[in-house]
C-alpha cells in the first residue's frame, strides 16, 4: 500500500539547537515531495520541493534546510533553530489524479 | 498576494444550518482540490474537481467548479459538529506542478 510517514509528531527544542524532521513514503518510487509549514490554524506555506535524490528547491529563504538521501526521504533541517520557526510542519506527496497525501504533521516549539 | 482566496475566514454556526465558503482566484487552474483538516493533523483528500462547471456530491457536501476554471464552492447541507475543521482549497496553476493553497475558512458548528 501508498503511504507517508512523518517523524516526530510533537517536539520542543531550545533556540539555537539543531533539528531533523523526517518524511518518508512507501509503495511508489521517485515520487515529488514537499515541505510546508502552516501558522496557527491557517493556510500552507511551501518551503521546499524535491523532484528527486538529491535536487532540492527551495521556495522562501530562511533558516530550514532540506535533504533528499534517498529515493522515499526528505528530511527537514536546522543546524540553528529561532524561536521564529516554531510552527505546524507538514510533509506531502502529490499523487497524480489523487491529490495530495500530507503526513499527520509536527507541532514544534522553541523554547 | 494570495493566489487563492478563501472566504469567509470563520464561520461559526449551528447543528443543522446549511453554509457555503468559497476559494477564488484570477489565475486558470487545471484542477483545484479541497481538503478539511483537523487541529493537530495534516489535510485530508476530500474531492478534486477538474473540469469547468462539474458539480461532484460527497454527501451532504457539494463541490462546484466554476466554468472558467478560476474558482470554486463547497457546499454543506444540514451541517453536523462532525464537520467541524479548517477546510483548504489547494490547486497549482496552469503550468506549473508546485501546488498552492488559500488560507482556508475555519469552521465550527455548534450542537
Amino acid at each position: 500500500s501508498q503511504t507517508i510517514h512523518q517523524w516526530p509528531a510533537t517536539l520542543v527544542q531550545p533556540v539555537g539547537s539543531p533539528l531533523s524532521l523526517e518524511c518518508t513514503v512507501e509503495g511508489t518510487s521517485n515520487p515529488n515531495l514537499y515541505w510546508y509549514r502552516q501558522a496557527a490554524g491557517r493556510g500552507l506555506q511551501l518551503l521546499f520541493y524535491s523532484v528527486g535524490i538529491g535536487q532540492i528547491s527551495s521556495e522562501v529563504p530562511q533558516n530550514l534546510s532540506a535533504s533528499r538521501p534517498q529515493d522515499r526521504q526528505f528530511i527537514l533541517s536546522s543546524k540553528k533553530l529561532l524561536l521564529s520557526d516554531s510552527g505546524f510542519y507538514l510533509c506531502a506527496w502529490p499523487r497524480p489524479g489523487i491529490g495530495y497525501t500530507f503526513g499527520s504533521g509536527t507541532r514544534l516549539t522553541v523554547v | 498576494t494570495q493566489l487563492l482566496e478563501q472566504s469567509p475566514q470563520f464561520l461559526s454556526i449551528q447543528e443543522g444550518e446549511n453554509l457555503t465558503v468559497y476559494c477564488n482566484s484570477s489565475s486558470v487552474f487545471s484542477s483545484l482540490q479541497w481538503y478539511r483538516q483537523e487541529p493537530g493533523e495534516g489535510p485530508v483528500l476530500l474531492v478534486t474537481v477538474v473540469t469547468g462547471g462539474e458539480v461532484k456530491k460527497l454527501k451532504r457536501l457539494t463541490f462546484q467548479f466554476g466554468d472558467a476554471r478560476k474558482d470554486s464552492s463547497l457546499h454543506i447541507t444540514a451541517a453536523q459538529p462532525g464537520d467541524t475543521g479548517l477546510y483548504l482549497c489547494a490547486g497549482a496553476p496552469g503550468g506549473s506542478y508546485i501546488p498552492t493553497f488559500g488560507r482556508g475558512t475555519s469552521l465550527i458548528v455548534h450542537p
